[in-house]
């Protein structure tokens, strides 16, 4: 069964530092995508950053980067130049890539942010 | 404009009541999801549907039915509410992946916070 691990319950970030956040996964496939999702206080679920497992190439979106290894079957999120605004739970996700793309989350790491 | 939409936003009701919540979205979208998030903030997903077609169907006590009476539309009703079921659900929809390999965004709705009493 795939599963998704996030060893860090929660980390904290000064504001404009840089901070990573872990997550491994378990997984037999060797097509898949993996996601980070954000979800802040007003628990909506924002997705940050999405990378296909065949792309060697890290994902990147603006301030957030990933460190995809697909050997080591890691894929950790940077934050640079943290905000206020980045304080949040965070999910690393797998999409199981069978009849209906279905999502399976770690367990979330709370990231704080102090000013 | 709400993409992905819910209600009601916040439910308190007694044990042993019957209850639904109600999921719209307007994107388009061929498939949609419901998922619960627990006390301890853990997602899992509980049901998905395309088309109107169920196509997952997680390990889910049968108290719980969806309903989907067309595309844009994913209800779920809850029949004889238990403690344990008190938690935030999630709706969420995407294209369709099953017309080729590339995965689309999930995008979800605010959540449901059921509480049971």
């Amino acid at each position: 069964a795939q599963t998704v691990t996030q060893s860090q319950p929660e980390m904290s970030v000064q504001e404009a530092e840089t901070v990573t956040l872990s997550c491994t996964y378990d997984t037999s496939e060797s097509d898949y995508y993996l996601f980070w999702y954000k979800q802040p206080p007003s628990r909506q679920m924002i997705l940050v950053i999405r990378q296909e497992a065949y792309k060697q190439q890290n994902a990147t979106e603006n301030r957030f980067s990933v460190n995809f290894q697909k050997a080591a079957k890691s894929f950790s999120l940077k934050i640079s130049d943290s905000q206020l605004g980045d304080a949040a739970m965070y999910f690393c996700a797998y999409e199981i890539m069978e009849y209906g793309n279905k999502l399976v989350f770690g367990a979330g790491t709370i990231l704080r942010v102090k000013s | 404009d709400t993409a992905v939409s819910q209600t009601p936003k916040y439910l308190v009701t007694q044990m042993g009541n019957d209850k639904s919540i109600k999921c719209e979205q307007n994107l388009g979208h061929d498939t949609m999801y419901w998922y619960k998030q627990d006390s301890k903030k853990f997602l899992k997903i509980m049901f998905s549907y395309n088309n109107k077609e169920l196509i997952i169907n997680e390990t889910v006590p049968n108290r719980f039915s969806p309903k989907s009476p067309d595309k844009a539309h994913l209800n779920l009703h809850i029949n004889s509410l238990e403690l344990g079921d008190s938690a935030v659900y999630f709706c969420a929809s995407s294209q369709n992946r099953l017309a080729g390999v590339f995965s689309y965004e999930q995008y979800f709705g605010p959540g449901t916070r059921l509480t049971v009493t």
